[in-house]
């Protein structure tokens, strides 16, 4: 079974540090691995996505992820960190080799960025 | 392209009422999903399909629930009798392959007194 865990209910960051939402994972054989965004009212938006290749994944609003096998983590991060990325962050996972079925989300981190 | 588009974006109705939310994916996606999120559960799969047919339901809570997919461009989500308990803001999502990112629409806010 596919699952997803993100520790972290709730990050605090100040305006300018770097962040980090963490985010494991546990699957039969090779992921694909997804981080998505959500804003208050809106939908969840995809940020990224590791499927192979190198294990540094950047993707939108200069977020991102790093793929480490060994420890089956798929680790969020920003250099530098803006008000606007205040937000709700899921981590998903989905097995490699297991067609177009439904990705498995983790439970979603808050995390807000402080002026 | 203009994304999953779900209507309404909100709905209030009293308990006993039947309730139907709309989905229209993006054209080409070959998956179609309904997922349901509340503060107390998280983000939920209730049911998805694969060109049209629906794959595993056993995301649906109870027998009130009923979702379709008449075509590659609609599917409909209903409640009959709505219930308070299922106040909740209701997504739809559709994605194109395996790899491919989950397009996620804006959500129907349901509420139900």
């Amino acid at each position: 079974a596919q699952s997803v865990a993100q520790p972290e209910d709730q990050v605090n960051v100040a305006e300018g540090n770097p962040l980090t939402v963490k985010c494991t994972y546990s699957v039969s054989g090779n992921p694909y691995l997804f981080w998505y965004v959500q804003y208050p009212n809106r939908g969840l938006q995809f940020l990224l996505k590791y499927i192979t290749g190198d294990n540094l994944v950047k993707g939108s609003y200069g977020f991102e992820a790093e793929f480490n096998k060994s420890q089956t983590s798929f680790h969020l991060k920003k250099p530098s960190a803006l008000v606007s990325d205040s937000a709700l962050y899921f981590c998903a996972v989905r097995a490699l080799n297991s067609g177009n079925t439904p990705l498995v989300f983790g439970k979603g981190t808050r995390l807000s960025v402080i002026p | 392209d203009a994304g999953v588009i779900q209507s309404p974006r909100h709905e209030v109705t009293e308990m006993g009422q039947e309730v139907t939310l709309r989905c229209k994916p993006i054209s080409g996606h070959n998956s179609l999903f309904w997922y349901r999120q509340t503060m107390m559960r998280g983000l939920e799969l209730l049911i998805y399909f694969n060109n049209n047919v629906p794959i595993d339901d056993s995301g649906m809570p109870e027998d009130r629930f009923s979702a379709k997919m008449p075509n590659a461009s609609f599917s409909t989500l209903k409640i009959q009798p709505s219930e308070p308990r299922d106040s909740a803001v209701y997504f739809c999502a559709s994605s194109q392959t395996a790899g491919s990112p989950l397009h996620f629409g804006n959500g129907t806010r349901l509420t139900v007194t």
